[in-house]
Formats: structure tokens, sequence, C-alpha cells
């Protein structure tokens, strides 16, 4: 099984101000990675897949990078609405698995 | 517009049996893979089950093998997890979600049916 670690649990940020959060595969996963955004009491959005395509309905603020085993979510000038908790996913094997999150709050 | 419709919440004792069901909108419910994803309260993100292809290819987490089963109905559009054996650390809540056609990231989810195991 291919484990994911997120860092780090919270991330403490000011309004207009960038986020960084990384996400680390125990093994090679290429560009197989997805970041999902979620708030409380909602199910999950996709944010990024391949790494770094942003889904439609996210803004170019989102970016991500990364292969391999190493990769970040940058959210280059947080606003209100992205204060939420991010998850990554690898789509390299089965069983698919899920980093353990990162909350982005306010600061 | 794709939509993955999910009835709300269950209460079951440990190890009985229930049925979710994700019923599907504006696609085929053999279109495309589907699959579960559950929360436990709290907790963050795991990964359940999926049915690939039109054979109904099956896979699951290790934590549900043996207990859960994925299946699909086209005469009802819906996708199906048999969740036999419960027990208390299944709870959680259950989101249907919809693979994108070639990977395995999830592009389309469902609200979630919370499902609490307990006595």
């Amino acid at each position: 099984e291919i484990v994911m670690t997120q860092s780090p649990a919270t991330l403490s940020v000011s309004p207009g101000e960038r986020a960084t959060l990384f996400c680390r595969a125990s093994q090679n996963i290429n560009n197989k990675l997805g970041w999902y955004q979620q708030k409380p009491g909602q199910a999950p959005r996709l944010v990024i897949y391949d790494a770094s395509t942003r889904a439609t309905s996210f803004p170019a603020r989102f970016s991500g990078s990364g292969s391999g085993t190493e990769f970040t979510l940058t959210i280059s000038s947080l606003q209100s609405e992205d204060f939420a908790v991010y998850y990554c996913q690898q789509y390299r094997n089965w069983p698919l698995t899920f980093g353990g999150g990162t909350k982005v709050e306010i600061k | 517009e794709m939509q993955l419709v999910q009835p709300g919440r269950n209460l079951i004792q440990p190890g009985g049996s229930l049925r979710l069901s994700c019923a599907v909108s504006g696609f085929s419910v053999y279109d495309f893979d589907l699959g579960w994803v559950r929360q436990a309260p709290g907790k963050g993100l795991e990964w359940v089950a999926t049915v690939t292809g039109r054979d109904d290819t099956p896979h699951y987490a290790d934590s549900v093998w043996g207990r859960f089963t994925v299946s699909r109905d086209i005469s009802k559009n819906t996708m199906y997890l048999q969740m036999n054996s419960l027990r208390t650390d299944d709870t959680a809540v259950y989101y249907c979600a919809k693979p994108n056609r070639d990977y395995f990231y999830m592009d389309v989810w469902g609200r979630g049916t919370t499902v609490i195991v307990s006595s």
C-alpha cells in the first residue's frame, strides 16, 4: 500500500497571503496525484489532478506541482472561501490512498 | 449535469447488514467506473471500494474486504454498497464518487450518507 503523508496538519494563514501544502508518497507515483478541498458538512471537491492540472471550477490562484514522491499545492493569495481541509490522493496503484489532510485556517 | 444522489442517514447495530444506494443522474451507471469513499467522524477520507468496467470488476480496501460488496443496477441507474458484519469502526459518512474516465481521481461526488453502527 502506498502511504500518503501530508504536512503540516494545520496551516494558519492570513487572507491574501500564500499557502503551501505538502504531500509525500511512500513510493514513486509519477504524477498520479489529486488534491481535494473539503469544507465542513460538505463533500470533497476535486481541485487538482495529474499533480498539476487545475479542475475547471477552481481559479488560477490554485496550483499544483511535483512528481515522483514529493508534491505541493499552492494557493497564491488566500480568499475567505479557501479556508478548508485539503487532502491529497494517489491513484497510481490499488488501493487508492489519501493523505491525512491539511487544515488551512484563518490566522 | 452529472449528479450522484444519496439518501440521508442509517442507524444499525453491530453485526448487522445495510445496503447503501447511489442513484446516478445525467449519465448511465455503466458509462463510468464508480466507487465509495468514507469519512469517520472527525477523521480523514478513506477509499472503500470501486467497481470498474463493463464486467463490474470490484476493488476493495483491506478494511472491508469480504464484508462489503459493490454492485450496479442498470435498470435503476444506481450503484449499491452491500455492507455485512458491520462494526462500530464502520461508522462514517459514505460518499459515492465517480472516477475520471481514464484515471481514478474522483471528479463527481455525492453528498454522502451517514451510517452509524451502534448498539
